[in-house]
């Protein structure tokens, strides 16, 4: 079956730590994408790659940072700079041409 | 800046019934697409229905459709004989960019509770 996975789906670290958020996807897709969404809000977002090796600040990039060194594969890494990290987590593809992004099943993150 | 409005939080239907969510949008392009997401509470968006700014008809995806009213700058979704898996958060949306790198602008969104 062709998709996206994230894992965890729930992730809980202490406060100064970074933490890493895995998506991958096996859909063949070019474009990727990482947004975030707090409780009552719509997504906003992170960052976003087209292609490999290459990736572009979202609109809240602040803390945050990202590698495209595969095209499956999109990792996010949280760091102790971001001032309020504790979300939902969603990543995101796109096939080139088409317009739907298709989204995984999100990862929750808690940092105390 | 693109914006997208949605002003219901909460909406119920009853099970078999028709329910329209509403969405607006704010844009200066000529080229947009507008999109439709269900989120049900584990947590994934899943897509509904895409409508381009240029497609003369409105979009409709078995149960779904979507009202476009373009000088309204409306978008909004309806659907059809309503079940009881519906129920979730529903997140109108507008795409930036034409090719490329298009990035999504997302509404606040509107709880869908479908009743027996």
């Amino acid at each position: 079956d062709g998709g996206i996975t994230q894992s965890p789906k729930y992730l809980f670290r202490k406060e100064g730590q970074n933490v890493t958020l895995s998506c991958e996807q096996n859909l063949n897709h070019d474009a990727m994408y990482w947004y975030r969404q707090d409780p009552g809000q719509g997504l906003r977002l992170i960052y976003y790659s087209q292609i490999v090796n290459d990736f572009q600040k979202g609109d809240i990039a602040e803390g945050y940072s990202v590698s495209r060194e595969k095209k499956e594969s999109f990792p996010l890494t949280v760091t102790s700079a971001q001032k309020n990290p504790t979300a939902f987590y969603l990543c995101a593809s796109r096939e080139g041409g088409r317009s739907e992004q298709y989204f995984g099943p999100g990862t929750r993150l808690t940092v105390t | 800046a693109q914006k997208i409005t949605q002003t219901q939080p909460g909406m119920f239907v009853q099970e078999k019934e028709a329910v329209t969510l509403d969405c607006t949008y704010d844009t200066s392009d000529q080229s947009y697409g507008l999109f439709w997401y269900k989120q049900p509470s584990s947590g994934e968006m899943i897509f509904l229905i895409y409508q381009g700014s240029y497609d003369e008809q409105n979009a409709t995806e078995g149960r779904y459709s979507l009202n476009f009213q373009k000088a309204r700058k409306s978008a909004n979704l309806v659907i059809s004989a309503s079940q009881l898996g519906d129920s979730a958060m529903y997140f109108c949306a507008m795409r930036e960019g034409d090719t490329g790198f298009q990035k999504l602008v997302f509404g606040t969104g509107t709880r869908l509770l479908v009743s027996p």
